[in-house]
């Protein structure tokens, strides 16, 4: 059973304009979610996170949009670099429970310079 | 500042082989989580501890897989008798008291089951 979905495998977008990845959920009981940058042979870096409290999180050129009532968290990059060029996880976990992260499957994004 | 340590960063086992996989938390951070990551997968919870005792292990597969974290020295994830399905990359991150959702990651270990 997902409970953290990425439908978009991948995603090509031209440098300097706006990229555009999406997560959708399935557990009401989420309350907080995060977003993960991976490199190949990497571990995950944490980019911006959001508490169900809020809507919208900024953090320069990341921003984060959660929609409680569709279930659907969105990043957008602006404006997007080449060095943006990665794996995107977004992640999703309960506050009151241990703490574990529920992730997606992963979007591969590629800016084009 | 050192970040999450993890050793080895590769390890080849035969099939049978025990494999000691190491996690050192950051510096002040008493929570580490234990993921694994299959090829074309996303991570998967395995299990979360805090000194000396395992708070959750509800991703553990039931047999063979181990995990502790001693009062000194790093975390330990143990797969005994390994098999091929057991190829992947496995990420430990902690977090600290005061700031338990956000978990930073180690660079992982990918084993590699022959």
């Amino acid at each position: 059973d997902q409970q953290v979905k990425q439908n978009s495998p991948s995603l090509s977008v031209q440098e300097g304009r706006i990229s555009i990845l999406n997560c959708d959920y399935t557990n009401s009981m989420f309350d907080y979610f995060l977003w993960y940058k991976k490199y190949p042979a990497e571990g995950p870096t944490f980019l911006i996170s959001i508490s169900s409290i809020k809507d919208k999180n900024e953090d320069g050129r990341f921003t984060v949009f959660l929609n409680k009532s569709a279930k659907h968290l969105s990043l957008h990059i602006v404006p997007s670099q080449p060095g943006d060029s990665a794996v995107y996880f977004c992640a999703a976990t309960t506050t009151s429970g241990t703490y574990k992260y529920i992730f997606g499957t992963g979007t591969r994004l590629k800016v084009l310079a | 500042n050192a970040g999450v340590m993890q050793n080895p960063r590769h390890l080849v086992r035969r099939r049978g082989q025990e494999a000691r996989l190491r996690c050192s938390p950051m510096k002040g951070h008493s929570h580490v989580y234990w993921y694994r990551q299959l090829p074309e997968e996303g991570l998967k919870f395995m299990v979360y501890l805090q000194k000396e005792n395992i708070i959750d292990e509800s991703g553990m597969p039931k047999e063979r897989f181990s995990a502790e974290f001693p009062k000194e020295g790093p975390s330990i994830l143990r797969i005994q008798q390994v098999v091929r399905g057991d190829s992947a990359a496995y990420f430990c991150a902690s977090s600290s008291s005061g700031s338990v959702y956000e978990q930073y990651f180690g660079p992982g270990t990918r084993l590699t089951v022959t």
